[in-house]
């Protein structure tokens, strides 16, 4: 298994400011992704943070408005860029280990509102 | 897009019950998910079932997978109030490991 954090675990914004989040795993992955889950709702996948290069988005997400990085096995950021009300939301990182069956590990999540 | 309905959206038991819930999927699928997130937190994993087994468990936890109808169903047996809890299943969503998630089930277990 893995474990995840994220920094930071909540933040309170104005709109048109962006923020980073940080998703740290303790141990080497392989795949690390960035889900959006809105208030009672379930998850959205957002993007598939590729080790060395560009993020794959998902329809309706694109890098302007979520840029992503990934460093390394173990590290990757998401920033929410000129955010308006409707990005509050739960941001979650999650990661799947080196072998299969892709099972993830979700991070405690990063819980967002912009006013 | 979800891939996964789940039914009901919404339980409430008592402490001891058992709670059932069902997903139903769209596509063909080689494993299916469970999970379970506490209120404003991450996800937990709590089982995979491939598609070539039709029941697994683990502890109080029996899954289920009918790949005929294209469903599944988690049984939790004597619930706890612990247990309270959205559950979630995922499918694979295509390449490189993506999950889509269903719609979840709000369990409540009262003591």
């Amino acid at each position: 298994s893995a474990v995840i954090s994220q920094k930071p675990s909540r933040d309170i914004c104005q709109r048109g400011t962006s923020l980073t989040i940080q998703c740290q795993v303790d141990s080497q992955v392989t795949m690390m992704f960035w889900y959006r889950q809105q208030p009672g709702q379930s998850l959205t996948l957002i993007a598939t943070a590729n080790q060395g290069s560009e993020a794959t988005y998902e329809s309706g997400f694109v890098i302007d408005k979520f840029p992503i990085s990934r460093p390394n096995l173990t590290f990757s950021t998401l920033t929410v860029s000129n955010m308006s009300p409707e990005d509050s939301s739960i941001y979650l990182c999650s990661a799947s280990p080196l072998a299969g069956p892709y099972e993830q590990y979700f991070g405690p999540g990063t819980r967002l509102t912009v006013t | 897009s979800q891939q996964g309905e789940e039914d009901p959206q919404a339980l409430s038991i008592q402490e001891g019950e058992n709670a059932t819930m069902n997903c139903s999927y769209k596509t063909s699928i080689n494993n299916l998910q469970w999970y379970r997130q506490n209120s404003g937190r991450g996800l937990v994993h709590l089982i995979l079932i491939r598609s070539n087994e039709r029941e697994k468990h683990s502890g109080r936890l029996r899954v289920t997978l009918d790949t005929s109808k294209k469903s599944s169903s988690l049984l939790i047996t004597a619930s706890r109030a612990a247990d309270t809890a959205s559950y979630f299943c995922a499918t694979p969503g295509g390449q490189g490991g993506k999950l889509i998630f269903g719609q979840g089930t709000e369990l409540s277990v009262k003591p």
